[in-house]
């Protein structure tokens, strides 16, 4: 089945730290890969996504993600966070069928 | 200013009543979307609708409804038959739901609890 994994529930980072949440996918064929964010009391929000080519890719903010196909990985990386960062982090896939399916969430707190 | 607008931002419902929840989107978008969000579930889709007067079911459709009568409206009905209802809903839209075109646009939500 398809589905999306997500495995660091709570990230707790002090600022200026480097930050990668882990996403993995269940798919087979092509897919399409995205991050979106939450930050609180917002819509949720597109971060960056992933349909073809360069499999880095950068989003707003100076987040970017890198798409290792071997790993069926889409990790969310920045090299050093702010505390405005703070907010829920959902990565996202849709594959042939385009049934995006999104995984269960990571919520980032950053310490000022 | 466009965009997606969900009402109202919160609900109560009463066992044993229904209660519609709306989304309207002024982006022209021929996709819509209801997902569920719950603690440490993610996102789950409820229903979506590719085009004006079509809609199909979702992962969790049990013990809701939707209609779409204009490009515009995607409202979500939740019905007395969904026994756990409490939970953030979000509406979303697309272009459309094919490949790069879709890109989900949210609304802020709506929070809907059982008294």
């Amino acid at each position: 089945a398809q589905s999306v994994s997500q495995h660091n529930h709570h990230v707790i980072l002090s600022e200026a730290a480097s930050l990668e949440l882990g996403c993995n996918y269940s798919y087979g064929g092509t897919v399409n890969l995205f991050w979106y964010v939450q930050y609180p009391g917002q819509h949720l929000q597109l971060l960056l996504k992933y349909f073809s080519g360069d499999p880095l890719v950068k989003g707003i903010k100076g987040f970017e993600a890198e798409f290792i196909k071997s790993k069926f990985s889409f990790n969310l990386r920045k090299p050093s966070v702010q505390w405005s960062d703070t907010a829920e982090y959902f990565c996202a896939a849709a594959g042939n069928n385009n049934d995006m399916r999104f995984g269960a969430g990571t919520r980032l707190t950053v310490k000022p | 200013d466009g965009g997606i607008t969900q009402s109202p931002k919160y609900l109560f419902r009463k066992e044993g009543q229904n209660v519609t929840l709306s989304c309207e989107q002024n982006l022209n978008h021929d996709a819509m979307y209801w997902y569920r969000q719950d603690p440490g579930q993610g996102l789950r889709l409820i229903y979506y609708s590719q085009i004006v007067n079509d809609f199909q079911k979702g992962d969790i459709a049990e013990g809701y409804s939707v209609s779409r009568e204009k490009k515009e409206s995607f409202p979500l009905t939740v019905t007395s038959a969904q026994k756990n209802p409490t939970a953030f809903y979000l509406c979303a839209s697309s272009i459309s739901r094919g490949g790069s075109k879709n890109i989900q646009y949210f609304g802020a939500g709506t929070r809907l609890s059982v008294l």
